[in-house]
């Protein structure tokens, strides 16, 4: 079975430009988060969705942070515009309700905003 | 909320020794302990789990504790190998509600061959 699928692996941007990341769910799954790496602060969570809904946004950092599930096995988490202190490694995970809450994570996108 | 530490944050063992990393949690509603395992340029990857209905929990290598009354539980790897050089992570987390984790800082294990 494909686990989650995460695009763009790598990415360099200019300070100010839009970032948008992508991610694609474990099939059969129904809960999916954003998670943010750093040295400083490890493993944070940004966002949570249940059955495409926004259940917990409160790890999310400033407005111009975005996450959407525009459909059932698909999300995108937009950042605009981005500066230099964005740069991390996103993960997406996802896990399916009733499974006995293991999550399961992408192999991530990194960012670097120059 | 809930809090989680970990310790230690390095670790070096030589090839074959045992390894243990142990984790506290705050929160006594928590009843699910996931290990994860992150290799270099990749995703965290699952290795065992424990539910708090249960003390112990092995998989080959590898083992689980669980001390629900002292609120702590800790990851086992024996007969380490070089290929288990790697960042580890502990969270906890509830089977029911938000269903969020809140991971461990990170142990970085380095096994000397």
């Amino acid at each position: 079975d494909a686990g989650v699928i995460q695009s763009p692996r790598h990415e360099v941007t200019e300070m100010g430009q839009e970032v948008t990341l992508r991610c694609k769910l474990i099939s059969g799954h129904n809960s999916l988060f954003w998670y943010r790496q750093t040295m400083m602060r490890g493993l944070e969570l940004l966002i949570y969705f249940n059955n495409n809904v926004p259940i917990d946004d409160s790890g999310m950092p400033e407005d111009r942070f975005s996450a959407k599930m525009p459909n059932a096995s698909f999300s995108t988490l937009k950042i605009q515009p981005s500066e230099p202190r964005d740069s991390a490694v996103y993960f997406c995970a996802s896990s399916r309700t009733g499974s006995g809450n293991t999550i399961y994570f992408g192999e991530g996108s990194w960012l670097t905003v120059v | 909320g809930e809090n989680v530490e970990q310790h230690p944050s390095t670790l070096s063992v030589q090839e074959g020794d045992s390894a243990v990393i142990k984790c506290t949690y705050s929160d006594s509603a928590s009843n699910y302990f996931p290990w994860y395992k992150q290799e270099l340029g990749k995703g965290p990857q699952l290795i065992i789990d424990i539910r708090s209905n249960v003390g112990e929990k092995k998989d080959q290598r590898i083992a689980v504790t669980l001390n629900k009354t002292a609120k702590h539980f800790s990851l086992h790897i024996t007969e380490t190998q070089p290929e288990d050089s790697a960042v580890y992570f502990c969270a906890a987390s509830m089977t029911s509600g938000t269903y969020k984790y809140i991971f461990g800082t990170g142990t970085r294990l380095k096994v000397l061959a």
